[in-house]
């Protein structure tokens, strides 16, 4: 079964950095997109971020654009997600996320998520 | 970016009868190449992350129960259950992936048990 798991979460003060880490396995990870996706405390679904299986290709959310970079190891079956000044409305769980077949599908397989808590 | 809103923000409803979730979107999502509305569905339980229902607003994910449908086209889509079970007590998600990588989600609609 197709397994993804978050770590790297916690609390943080605003302007700090944080890298989350996302372990894949039981699934052909280097062949599938791979997203982040946030939800502030009681809120709904916000996509962050998303890369291709190879890599070549990011994209990034306005909200976070410039502050976060994804990135993957396909040879570690890892997704990363580097969060550089951070601010107090970057408080969520976030999930890692595989994409159904490519950039432009929906997410079939989601991680159980880690928390991020910006505050002083 | 589209703007996803769904109706109602919550609903009641009583064991064995029919649920229905409203979800539009500000720009139509029907890709008038393949014909296909980039419109999926996700079932969120306290606690869990979500889990996709639909996807091409009418394709039911392998393993959901069939009492799971979707329908709609354009800018205008529905979720049903057409006999609500204890276990379906969630919050349900509509997201639209015509944009993609720019993807947006509805608020969400709260499913209670009346």
């Amino acid at each position: 079964e197709v397994q993804l798991l978050e770590s790297g979460g916690g609390l943080v003060q605003p302007g700090g950095s944080l890298r989350l880490s996302c372990a894949a396995s039981e699934f052909t990870f280097s062949s599938c997109a791979m997203n982040w996706v946030r939800q502030a405390p009681g809120k709904g679904l916000e996509w962050v971020s998303v890369i291709s299986s190879g890599g070549g290709t990011t994209y990034y959310a306005d909200s976070v654009k410039g502050r976060f970079t994804i990135s993957r190891d396909n040879s570690k079956n890892m997704l990363y997600l580097q969060m550089n000044s951070l601010r107090a409305d970057d408080t969520a769980v976030y999930y890692c996320a595989k994409g159904l077949v490519g950039i432009n599908t929906p997410f079939d397989y989601w991680g159980q998520g880690t928390l991020v808590t910006v505050s002083s | 970016d589209i703007v996803m809103t769904q109706s109602p923000d919550s609903l009641a409803v009583s064991l064995g009868e029919r649920a229905t979730i409203n979800c539009k979107s500000s720009q139509s999502v029907l890709s008038t190449s393949n014909n296909k509305n980039y419109l999926a569905w996700y079932q969120q339980k306290p606690g869990q992350p979500p889990k996709l229902l639909i996807y091409w607003a009418s394709t039911r994910e392998s393993g959901v129960p069939d009492r799971f449908s979707g329908g709609g086209s354009g800018t205008d889509f529905t979720l049903t259950i057409s006999s609500l079970q204890a276990e379906d007590v969630a919050v349900y998600y509509c997201q639209q992936y015509y944009t993609s990588p720019s993807i947006q989600f509805g608020p969400g609609t709260k499913v209670e048990i009346k």
